[in-house]
Formats: structure tokens, sequence, C-alpha cells
């Protein structure tokens, strides 16, 4: 167990929805790291969060959105969704925001859009 | 931009042999690189990470991995393999964003499968 906790794990919903997941990260960690894994695109960094503010974007859609609240937990808001959003979304906390950092993953949340 | 490469996507190995999984990668600069193993319906763990110093790194369950400058690989090994070690795993380095942060880039993953 990681320490990192993700909800729901699991997510069915419909074309054109939208979805919030939802990430808290270890006691203590301040960085927030968002990642969705699809079988055709492997892992993709989308989104870094730390303390509260954005630091770094990978390929995140525009459709996409991300915060991290004043508790440190963050979340992932996807919205208007399509089929190729299907995918695994992940995040992974650290203590700092320093790339020698490890990062822990969460268990991940199982999107599946129909 | 940095990058790494996972040459096989998979790697099959008999149990007791040594196993390798292959990662090369392409920095400017000196290269952070680490390993991650993904078991069935769980996330990444992290087994190792290069940062500076001795080229032979020791990490979790066992695996190491070998830092090559001149071959840019960082190759992750076990001396000895277990059907439990059969999972997906992954290599990544640290990259630069444009505005100065950190962000990492993960290869496209070699699924292990030891078998007994």
């Amino acid at each position: 167990d990681s320490g990192v906790t993700q909800t729901p794990k699991h997510l069915i919903t419909a074309t054109g929805q939208r979805v919030t997941l939802r990430c808290s990260p270890r006691s203590g960690d301040l960085s927030v790291y968002w990642y969705q894994q699809s079988l055709d695109q492997g892992l993709q960094f989308l989104i870094q969060y730390y303390n509260g503010e954005e630091r770094a974007k990978g390929n995140i859609l525009e459709r996409f959105s991300a915060q991290q609240f004043p508790d440190l937990h963050s979340e992932l808001n996807l919205s208007s969704l399509e089929l190729g959003d299907s995918a695994l979304y992940f995040c992974a906390s650290s203590a700092r925001d320093r790339g020698t950092e490890t990062q822990y993953f969460g268990p991940g949340t199982r999107l599946l859009v129909l | 931009a940095q990058s790494v490469a996972q040459p096989e996507d998979q790697v099959n190995v008999a149990e007791g042999n040594p196993l390798t999984v292959k990662c090369t990668y392409s920095v400017s600069g000196n290269p952070y690189l680490f390993w991650y193993v993904q078991y069935p319906n769980r996330g990444l763990q992290f087994l190792l990470k290069y940062i500076t110093g001795d080229n032979l790194v020791k990490g979790s369950y066992g695996f190491e991995a070998e830092f090559n400058k001149s071959q840019t690989s960082f190759h992750l090994k076990k001396p000895s393999a277990l059907v439990s070690d059969s999972a997906l795993y992954f290599c990544a380095v640290r990259d630069f964003t444009t505005s100065g942060t950190y962000k990492y880039i993960f290869g496209t993953g070699t699924r292990l499968k030891v078998l007994a």
C-alpha cells in the first residue's frame, strides 16, 4: 500500500458526460501528479500540482482540468467525454516538487466511456 | 527533450534464471532515471532510481539496475527470477518543462513473464 488513495475505483459513464476523479496524497506529500494509462498510448503524464499550485503540464486535453485543494487532495475533472478517454487514471504523490523525488502511485481509477 | 525506450514488449525467462529488462535513454545533461513495476490491477510501484554516484543501483525485491553512460542504458536486472516477478516494468526519465519544472517521461513498458 503506497498511502495514496484514489476514488472511485471504477467509473462507467456515457459519451458527453463529465466525471471527477479524486486523489488523496500520502500524508505530508505536497506534490500530486496525474497520469493516464491507455493500451495504445502507454503511461502519459497529464499535470502536476505542488501545494495547491500548478507546476507542470503534460499531454492534458483542454477538456480536462485539475486542481489541488488546501487539504492537498486533488481532483481531475474530465468533461465532454469521448470513447477514447477510456483508460486507467493514476495519481501519484511526492514530498516536494523536485525531480529526484520518488513518486508513489495510487491504485488508479478505471474509466470506461460507453 | 528527454526520452526513454524499452525495446522489448515482452521478456520471457525461466524461474531461477537471471533476468534483464532493457531501457535506453536520450537526455541533455545528467540523467535521472527510474524503474517502476506494475502488477495486474495495481498502481505503479517504485523499484529504484539513479541520480548520481555508483553505476550499480540496488532496489526493492532484489532488483538492481546498471547505469551505462557510454551506451545510454539503464537496464534492470535480477540474478534469479521468481514467478512472482511477472509484471509490467516501466523505465522513466525526468524531463524539464519549458517553465523550468520537472515532469516524468515513461517508457512503453516491458511485460516480464517468469515461467515455472
